[in-house]
C-alpha cells in the first residue's frame, strides 16, 4: 500500500459523458501528478500540480483538465468522454515534487467508455 | 520530443538466472534522471531503481542493477537471481531536470520461469 488513494476504483460510462476522479495524496506529499495508460501501453503523463498550483503540464486533452485543493487532494475531470479515452488512470504523490524524488502510485482508476 | 524505447516487448528468465532489460532515450539535455518502474499483474506502479545523469556509477538496489551508458544514451536494467515475484511488465523512464518533460517506455513483460 503506497498511501496515495483513488477512487473510484472502476467507472463505467457512455461516450460524450463527464467523469471526476478523485486522489489523495500520502501524508506530508504536496505533489500531485495524474497519468493515463492505455491498454497494454505505457504511462502518458497528464499533469502534475504542487501545493495547489500547476507545476507541469504533459500530455493532457483540451477535454480533460485538474486541480488540487487546499487539502492537497486532487481531481482529474474528463469531459465529453470518447471511446479511445477507456484507459487505467493513476495518480501518483511526492514530498516537494521534484525531479529526484520518487513517486508514489495509487492503485489506479479503471475508465471504460461504452 | 524526448523519447524512451524499450525494443524488447517481451523477456523470459529461468528462476535465480539473470536478465537485461534493455531501454534507449532521446534528449538533448545533459542534466535528466531515468527511472525503472515494475508493474506486477495488480496493475501497482512501484518505483525499482533511479539514476542521477551526473553520476557516473551506475545505481544498484540489492539484486538490481542498471548500466547507464550517457553517451550511448542507454539505461538497461540488470536482475540477477530472479525470483518468480520479479515477473511483471517493467517500464523505463525518464524525466527531465526542472519536471516539464516525462516519458514512459512501451514497456518489457518479464515472464519467471520456475
Amino acid at each position: 500500500d503506497s498511501g496515495v488513494t483513488q477512487t473510484p476504483k472502476h467507472l463505467i460510462t457512455a461516450t460524450g459523458q463527464r467523469v471526476t476522479l478523485r486522489c489523495s495524496p500520502r501524508s506530508g506529499d504536496l505533489s500531485v501528478y495524474w497519468y493515463q495508460q492505455s491498454l497494454d501501453q505505457g504511462l502518458q503523463f497528464l499533469i502534475q500540480y504542487y501545493n495547489g498550483e500547476e507545476r507541469a503540464k504533459g500530455n493532457i486533452l483540451e477535454r480533460f483538465s485538474a486541480q488540487q485543493f487546499p487539502d492537497l487532494h486532487s481531481e482529474l475531470n474528463l469531459s465529453s468522454l470518447e471511446l479511445g479515452d477507456s484507459a487505467l488512470y493513476f495518480c501518483a504523490s511526492s514530498p516537494r515534487g521534484v525531479s529526484i524524488e520518487t513517486q508514489y502510485f495509487g492503485p489506479g482508476t479503471r475508465l471504460l467508455v461504452l | 520530443a524526448q523519447t524512451v524505447t524499450q525494443s524488447q516487448p517481451e523477456m523470459s528468465v529461468q528462476e535465480a538466472e539473470t536478465v537485461t532489460l534493455s531501454c534507449t532515450y532521446d534528449t538533448s539535455e545533459s542534466d535528466y534522471y531515468l527511472f525503472w518502474y515494475k508493474q506486477p499483474p495488480s496493475r501497482q506502479m512501484i518505483l525499482v531503481i533511479r539514476q542521477e545523469a551526473y553520476k557516473q556509477q551506475n545505481a544498484t538496489e540489492n539484486r538490481f542493477s542498471v548500466n547507464f551508458q550517457k553517451a550511448a544514451k542507454s539505461f538497461s536494467l540488470k536482475i540477477s537471481d530472479s525470483q518468480l515475484g520479479d515477473a511483471a511488465m517493467y517500464f523505463c523512464a525518464y524525466r527531465s531536470a526542472d519536471g516539464n518533460d516525462m516519458r514512459f517506455g512501451a514497456g518489457t513483460r518479464l515472464t519467471v520461469k520456475p
